[in-house]
C-alpha cells in the first residue's frame, strides 16, 4: 500500500535552516513526490516536484530558500534562512498509476 | 500564470448531491497534466478525491469511488466534481488543482467551503 509518513511537527529558529522529512512506504522508495505549503487560513501552494534521482523543479515564484533532496525512501524539503512567513503546514504527495496520496503534513513553527 | 477557481453551492442538504466546477484560466486544460479535486475537512489534512485527463480518463479515491464523478469540458476550460449521497462527513473545503508533471508545475485553486447540513 502506497503511504507517505510525515512527522506531525517541527520547529526551528528564525534565520536557521530546517529539513522536513517525508517517508515512502516499503516497496515505493523510487517514487517521485511533490511538496506543498499551507500557511494559516490559506489554501495549499505548490512548491516543487522531487524526482527519484534527487532532481527537483520548483513552482512559480518559489524562493531559492526551498530545496529538495532524497535518501533511499526519505524525501526532504530543506528551508534555509527561515522567515516568519515559512510557518505553515507542509504536505508531501505521491502517486501511482491510478491513485494519489498525501502525507499527514508537518506543522512547522518558526521560533 | 495558470489560475484555478472553484465555484458552486456552499450548502448542500444531507443525502443530496454536491456539485462544483473548476474554471481554468491562463492556460489550456488540454495539456499533459491531470486535473484533481482535493478536500480538507475542518482542522484536518488533505484528501485526494480524484482526477481527470483532458481526454476524459479518470481515477478516483477508492473510498469515494461509488459516489464520485469527475467530468471535463475542454471548450469551456472547466472540469467538474459531483459527489452524491452526501453526509456531514463530507463537509470540507474543496480544492481543484493541476497536478505537476515533468517540466510543468502544479497549481492550486483557492478552495471553496461546502457545508452539508439541513
Amino acid at each position: 500500500q502506497l503511504v507517505l509518513t510525515q512527522p506531525p511537527s517541527a520547529s526551528a529558529s528564525l534565520g536557521a535552516s530546517v529539513k522536513l522529512t517525508c517517508t515512502l512506504s516499503s516497496g515505493h522508495s523510487r517514487y517521485a513526490i511533490t511538496w506543498h505549503q499551507q500557511q494559516p487560513e490559506k489554501g495549499p501552494r505548490y512548491l516543487m516536484i522531487l524526482n527519484s534521482d534527487g532532481s527537483h523543479s520548483k513552482g512559480d515564484g518559489v524562493t531559492d530558500r526551498f530545496s529538495g533532496s532524497i535518501s533511499g525512501a526519505e524525501r526532504y524539503l530543506t528551508i534555509s534562512n527561515l522567515q516568519a512567513e515559512d510557518e505553515a503546514v507542509y504536505f508531501c504527495q505521491t502517486w501511482d498509476s491510478a491513485i494519489r496520496v498525501f502525507g499527514g503534513g508537518t506543522k512547522l513553527t518558526v521560533l | 500564470q495558470v489560475q484555478l477557481q472553484a465555484s458552486g453551492p456552499g450548502l448542500v442538504k444531507p443525502s443530496g448531491t454536491l456539485s462544483l466546477t473548476c474554471t481554468v484560466s491562463g492556460g489550456p486544460i488540454v495539456i499533459t497534466n491531470w486535473w484533481s479535486w482535493v478536500r480538507q475537512p475542518p482542522g484536518k489534512g488533505l484528501e485526494w478525491i480524484g482526477e481527470i485527463y483532458h481526454s476524459g480518463g479518470t481515477n478516483y479515491n477508492s473510498s469515494l469511488k461509488s459516489r464520485v464523478t469527475i467530468s471535463v469540458d475542454k471548450f469551456r476550460n472547466q472540469f467538474s466534481l459531483e459527489l452524491r449521497s452526501v453526509t456531514a462527513a463530507d463537509t470540507a473545503v474543496y480544492y481543484c488543482a493541476r497536478e505537476a508533471s515533468t517540466g510543468d508545475p502544479g497549481y492550486w485553486g483557492q478552495g471553496t467551503l461546502v457545508t452539508v447540513s439541513s
